[in-house]
């Protein structure tokens, strides 16, 4: 199936710092969205975004839709411990949802 | 607790047989979703539901079939497994039918074909 770019694959910071990751489509997206899942758990949506150039936050999480309405990127800033897990973008295309590759966090104390 | 509840929570079967994976949604909640999660392919999308009917289909393979009943739960089968039909398999429900409306996922099925 098809799998949107995401970068990176995996980080590991230290708590307080900031993490950026991106995604990146050969097609363009109506809507981008955002998912953190924990271990074990399904998916959880933390930002959505409907319009090229949108700038959105959620707390600590700013998200933004890509003028070219092919890329997004998330921004979480002052990492905590539970910030670690998997975050996904997905990309809405045509009546069909098409999930990034995933960027694995982890915080260090 | 999301509210939206998936049985079973494993199962274990061969190849060639056949399985029903069975999701309830939230209260109030329409629309449905199926999605496939396995370490090659990552997270897939299968299909929606809205009220009863199909809405938007995804990847799904033709050995797979979904419904939603009219009591709004919702059953996906998987027929001729094969072994890499093992997967997590997610469910998920939201209010409306838009992407950006809020899905709330339970906890998944996971499927193990021998």
């Amino acid at each position: 199936g098809q799998q949107l770019n995401q970068s990176p694959q995996s980080m590991f910071i230290q708590e307080g710092e900031d993490v950026s990751m991106n995604c990146t489509s050969s097609s363009i997206f109506n809507t981008w969205l955002w998912y953190k899942q924990d271990p074990g758990e399904g998916p959880v949506l933390l930002i959505a975004l409907y319009k090229a150039g949108e700038l959105t936050s959620n707390g600590r999480l700013t998200a933004q839709f890509g003028i070219t309405r092919k890329d997004s990127f998330l921004n979480i800033s002052a990492s905590i411990p539970s910030d670690v897990g998997i975050y996904f973008c997905a990309g809405d295309s045509t009546d069909k949802l098409i999930f990034g590759t995933g960027t694995r966090l982890q915080v260090f104390p | 607790d999301s509210g939206v509840t998936q049985t079973p929570k494993h199962l274990i079967t061969a190849t060639g047989q056949r399985v029903t994976l069975r999701c309830s949604p939230r209260s109030g909640d329409l629309s449905v979703y199926w999605y496939q999660q396995s370490l090659d392919q990552g997270l897939q999308f299968l299909i929606q539901y809205y009220n009863g009917e199909e809405r938007a289909k995804g990847n799904i393979l033709e050995r797979f079939s979904a419904q939603q009943f009219p009591d709004l739960h919702s059953e996906l089968n998987l027929s001729s497994l094969e072994l890499g039909d093992s997967a997590l398999y997610f469910c998920a429900s939201s209010v409306v039918a838009g992407w950006g409306d809020t899905q709330y996922f339970g906890p998944g099925t996971r499927l193990t074909v021998l």
